[in-house]
């Protein structure tokens, strides 16, 4: 099983601050890692897929990169709805897994 | 707009059954892949199974794996999941996912969650 190490765990910034997540994985995932925001009380949301591409009515201030082992999700300039809780996952193969999260609080 | 709604959930108590449901709306349901998704109050997320366009493939986290089957009925747009021998340990909110292209496990659209508790 692949594991997704997501750091740090929480991130106190202002609005306007980048943001910067990292997710880690315990082998090469290649480039099939996702990144997913979840707010309290509901579901998750695709930002990102295939480590860089921007899902569908994914704001530009979302972006992503990596491979291999190491990938980042960057948010270039922090809006109020962007404080949320940010997963990772990959699809490399089966067990399909999720990072531990990422929460992005306000300083 | 792409629809998934969530029905069965429940308390039951360890060693007992349940049958969830997901509707599906807005979109041609057989081809795309399915999946359910996990959430334990205030914990992360986990993959549980998974079917492709065909019924008979499947996958199943090993945590269920044995006790949880995954199932769809296309001309009912309609993805299931039958769950015996339930351990405290399954509740959660389980989400119904629909994969964001045809295929390969990246999860664009979410139905809202049934809590199922296991407790006696």
């Amino acid at each position: 099983e692949i594991v997704l190490t997501q750091s740090p765990a929480t991130l106190s910034l202002s609005p306007g601050e980048r943001a910067t997540l990292s997710c880690r994985a315990s082998q090469s995932v290649n480039t099939y890692l996702a990144w997913y925001q979840q707010k309290p009380g509901q579901a998750p949301r695709l930002l990102i897929y295939d480590a860089s591409n921007r899902a569908a009515g994914i704001p530009a201030r979302f972006s992503g990169s990596g491979s291999g082992t190491d990938f980042t999700l960057t948010i270039s300039s922090l809006e109020p709805e962007d404080f949320a809780v940010y997963y990772c996952q990959h699809r490399k193969n089966w067990p399909l897994t999720f990072g531990g999260g990422t929460k992005v609080e306000i300083k | 707009e792409v629809q998934l709604v969530e029905s069965g959930g429940g308390l039951v108590q360890p060693g007992g059954s349940l049958r969830l449901s997901c509707t599906a709306s807005g979109f041609t349901f057989s081809p795309y892949w399915m999946a359910w998704v996990r959430q334990a109050p205030g914990k992360g997320l986990e993959w549980v199974a998974n079917v492709e366009q065909l019924e008979s493939e499947t996958q199943y986290a090993d945590s269920v794996k044995g006790r949880f089957t995954i199932s769809r009925d296309n001309p009912k747009n309609s993805l299931y999941l039958q769950m015996n021998s339930l351990r405290v340990e399954d509740t959660a909110v389980y989400y119904c996912a629909r994969t964001y292209e045809y295929t390969g496990s990246y999860w664009g659209h979410w139905g809202q969650g049934t809590l199922v508790t296991v407790s006696s």
